[in-house]
């Protein structure tokens, strides 16, 4: 069974810090992506990550996808209160690209 | 809007009662899955289907639960004889297969309670 662990679980931090959440597997998956999740609500595509070692940037943003493709990282730089939601990432598996989902990581950016 | 969509949002039902849900895929997408996620959790997989071909359930689906997609469009997910562990947010997500950056896109959900 693959297992996708994110850390922290929760974050709450003040306007303007910087922040990252890690997201580690055993696994190796064909793509990694990250979602943003409001309550009551789907999960909303942040980005989608496919080569191991690449580095994605979404305004404040960066992704990275490890080398062996088994984790990656979400930095974000000056974190705005519109930052808070829950993150989750996700690994997708070779062929039939189902998701595993991390737990996810709740972020709360106090103004 | 042509993203993916759930219908109902929100379902209130009785333990023993039966309920189904909709999705309606992304109109291009060939690929459609079906997630649930109970509070405090990431989303766990189910199944899916590529066109009309469900090709994969998870041992979540116990013989209760049923999905279809008759027509390789809209899938519907019924639970029969509902009960109160069934209560969670059911969510679909559509894709299309062999674009180099696979991405599943999901809709709102279906927020499931059952009394």
């Amino acid at each position: 069974t693959q297992l996708l662990e994110q850390s922290p679980q929760f974050l709450s931090i003040q306007e303007g810090e910087n922040l990252t959440v890690y997201c580690n597997s055993s696994s190796v998956f064909s793509s990694l992506q990250w979602y943003r999740q409001e309550p009551g609500e789907g999960p909303v595509l942040l980005v989608t990550v496919v080569t191991g070692g690449e580095v994605k940037k979404l305004k404040r943003l960066t992704f990275q996808f490890g080398d062996a493709r088994k984790d990656s990282s979400l930095h974000i730089t000056a974190a705005q209160p519109g930052d808070t939601g829950l993150y989750l990432c996700a690994g997708a598996d070779f062929g039939n690209e189902k998701l595993t989902f991390g737990t996810g990581t709740r972020l709360t950016i106090i103004p | 809007d042509t993203g993916v969509s759930q219908d109902p949002r929100h379902k209130i039902t009785k333990r023993g009662q039966n309920v189904t849900f909709r999705c309606d895929p992304i109109s291009e997408h060939n690929r459609l899955y079906w997630y649930r996620q109970t509070l405090g959790q990431g989303p766990e997989f189910l199944t899916y289907f590529q066109n009309e071909a469900q090709l994969e359930k998870s041992r979540l689906l116990s013989d209760r639960f049923s999905a279809e997609r008759p027509k390789g469009s809209f899938s519907t997910l019924e639970i029969q004889r509902t009960e109160q562990g069934d209560s969670a947010m059911y969510l679909c997500a559509s894709s299309l297969e062999g674009t180099r950056q696979e991405t599943q896109y999901f809709g709102p959900g279906t927020r499931l309670l059952v009394l």
